[in-house]
């Protein structure tokens, strides 16, 4: 089945303790990327890549890193955590321009940061 | 499920009857617009699509407009089910980029 798989879903720790969400398709897709959900404000884009090794900064990238090593994995790291970045997380892929834009999204990530 | 918004503008509508769901997008430059539909506990997901040189795209029961005067941009959605019920997105691509501006959302809600 194709998808794009999150881990973990639910989240809860501490300010400062570094932690990285896992995103991995099995789409043979070129262009992944990062979001965070929060209420009132929609989806903004923090990371996102266009192949391996290829990263730019979404509208949200402060306090967030990704890194790109392989087609299928696209990890969002939070070197130091803290509670403005409490949020539902979401990573998507698609096959890329110029074939499609077409973004698939994965079932999200809560992050608590207390 | 996930909270998408607590405050989030909603438009009921009986079902069976047609939705227009409206979104004012921010950059004039934007070449790409698509709508996604997110149901409760689930990532968005797509519904249609819309390129810069095109004024109005249909698929399956759904139709986008777009109007680049006004920058703005509509889903309707014919002859409304209950599955239709759930929050939706616009989104905008900036010309040159792989950057996407989301829309704060629509909740859809199909009364019986």
């Amino acid at each position: 089945e194709a998808q794009v798989t999150q881990n973990p879903r639910y989240l809860i720790t501490v300010t400062g303790k570094k932690l990285t969400v896992t995103c991995s398709q099995n789409m043979n897709h070129e262009y992944m990327s990062w979001y965070r959900q929060d209420p009132g404000l929609g989806l903004r884009q923090i990371y996102y890549s266009m192949n391996v090794e290829v990263t730019d900064k979404g509208d949200v990238p402060e306090g967030y890193k990704v890194s790109r090593k392989e087609k299928r994995n696209f990890p969002l790291i939070l070197e130091s955590p803290s509670p403005n970045q409490t949020s539902l997380y979401f990573c998507a892929s698609s096959v890329g321009p110029p074939i499609s834009y077409e973004q698939y999204f994965g079932p999200g990530t809560r992050l608590t940061v207390t | 499920g996930e909270s998408v918004g607590l405050h989030l503008p909603t438009l009921s509508v009986q079902e069976g009857d047609n939705s227009i769901i409206n979104c004012a997008y921010s950059n004039s430059a934007s070449d790409y617009f698509i709508w996604y539909k997110q149901e409760s506990g689930k990532g968005p997901q797509f519904i249609i699509d819309i390129r810069s040189n095109m004024d109005k795209r249909q698929g399956q029961r759904v139709t986008v407009l777009l109007n680049k005067t006004v920058k703005h941009l509509s889903l309707q959605i014919a002859a409304t089910q209950p599955g239709d019920s759930a929050v939706y997105f616009c989104a905008e691509k900036g010309s040159g980029t792989y950057k996407y501006i989301f829309g704060t959302g629509t909740r859809l809600k199909v009364l019986a």
